[in-house]
This record gives structure tokens, C-alpha cells and sequence, in this order.
């Protein structure tokens, strides 16, 4: 058991640019998570994907964030013409599915700055 | 899910316990209560999880009142490594959904020399 593991850890770019993160989930974990963190805030749910279907959007993953599990083990995270508001710390999760109560194992997320 | 009320922030002195109470009066009968928690620069942690028994595992006990509208999480020896924070999350949990939790801002526990 390696871990969630999310790359890269830190992002830095400009308005306007595209910007793309990986998450590698716990293997054989078919449920997997995006969230995002601003300053002094808990995470706030962004998307989930059922193996390679993704199943669940929040009303926060506007037209620019696209996510997708091409093969229902990696996911990518896409920002397309980055914003201010969109600096935060992104976090991905997994977890084993099967039932309702099953915990959440995270990893320590891409931290994006946008100038 | 259940809202959570929390304190925004706690000390406790090192090798003594940390009690981390959270209310949840708005709590349904399907509802579990969740703990994780946030080191700095890391992603959450689960900690612990319980429906209306109290629990305990390596890490944690979690104590839920009879009428299940609040919890403490007891951390029996707190160390410095303890510093996080800590999120108290109600949701409810049946067969077929993903566990989405919902987050507040949690409490900030300071674990002192």
C-alpha cells in the first residue's frame, strides 16, 4: 500500500494558462475523489468517479474543470483558462467502495497558485 | 447530512488527553459520525467512525452521547505529532452510495510542551 499519490505537488502559473494535475490511487481502490481546499477552510467535494465513470459533480466544477479515469485507475484534473479564484490546494482521494461507510484515504494534494 | 458545530480551536499539554467534543443535534438515525484529521501540508486522515456505540481503535476513542447529538474523540496521549485539525462529519451511509463527505472548518488542536 503506497498511498494516494498526487503530482505535481506545487503548481505556479498565469491567468489564463491550462493547468493539468495526476492522482494515482490506492491500487484496486474503484472509487476515487477530487476536493478542493482554500486557506482556513475544509475541503470541498469537486467530483467522483465509480472506476472509470464519473458519477457526481459539484455545482463548484465550472465549465473550465474537466476530470476524467480514462481506465478506472488514474485520474486527471484539468483547470482550462485559470483563474485567481482558483488558487487552492487540491486533493485527491480513493477508496475501496462497496458499502456506504468505507473511509476516505487521501493524498497530499497539488497546491496551485495562479498569478 | 447533519450539520456539525465545532470549536474553532483547543490546547492540551503534551502526554495528557485531548477531548474534542462536536455537536450534532440535527443528527438522523441513519447518520454516522466521522473523524479526521489534518496535519499541516497533508491530506486528511481518517481517524475514526461510529454510529451510536462507543468506539476505539489504535488511534482514537470516539464517545457518542445516548441521543447521538454530540461526540467527543478522545485522543488518550496527546503528542506534539497530534497538532492537526480536526474535522467532526455527519453522513449518512447505506450500501450503493460513495461516502462524500462534507467538511466544516474543524477544530485546531495545539499540542504543547
Amino acid at each position: 500500500d503506497t498511498g494516494v499519490s498526487q503530482n505535481p505537488r506545487h503548481k505556479i502559473t498565469k491567468r489564463g494558462q491550462n493547468v493539468t494535475f495526476r492522482c494515482d490511487p490506492i491500487s484496486e481502490h474503484n472509487r476515487l475523489y477530487w476536493y478542493r481546499q482554500t486557506l482556513g477552510q475544509g475541503p470541498e467535494f469537486l467530483t467522483y468517479f465509480q472506476n472509470e465513470a464519473q458519477l457526481e459533480k459539484s455545482r463548484l466544477l465550472s465549465d473550465r474543470f474537466s476530470a476524467e479515469r480514462p481506465k478506472g485507475s488514474f485520474s486527471t484534473l484539468e483547470i482550462q483558462r485559470t483563474e485567481q479564484g482558483d488558487s487552492a490546494m487540491y486533493l485527491c482521494a480513493s477508496s475501496p467502495g462497496g458499502q456506504g461507510n468505507e473511509k476516505l484515504f487521501f493524498g497530499s494534494g497539488t497546491q496551485l497558485s495562479v498569478l | 447530512d447533519a450539520k456539525t458545530t465545532q470549536p474553532p480551536s483547543m490546547d492540551c499539554a503534551e502526554g495528557r488527553a485531548a477531548n474534542l467534543p462536536c455537536n450534532h443535534s440535527t443528527i438522523s438515525g441513519n447518520e454516522y459520525v466521522y473523524w479526521y484529521r489534518q496535519i499541516h501540508s497533508q491530506g486528511p486522515q481518517y481517524i475514526i467512525h461510529g454510529l451510536k456505540n462507543n468506539e476505539t481503535n489504535e488511534m482514537a476513542s470516539l464517545i457518542i452521547t445516548e441521543d447521538r447529538k454530540s461526540s467527543t474523540l478522545i485522543l488518550p496521549h496527546a503528542t506534539l505529532r497530534d497538532t492537526a485539525v480536526y474535522y467532526c462529519i455527519v453522513r449518512v451511509a447505506f450500501t450503493g452510495t460513495a461516502s462524500k463527505l462534507t467538511f466544516g472548518t474543524g477544530t485546531r488542536l495545539q499540542v504543547t510542551l
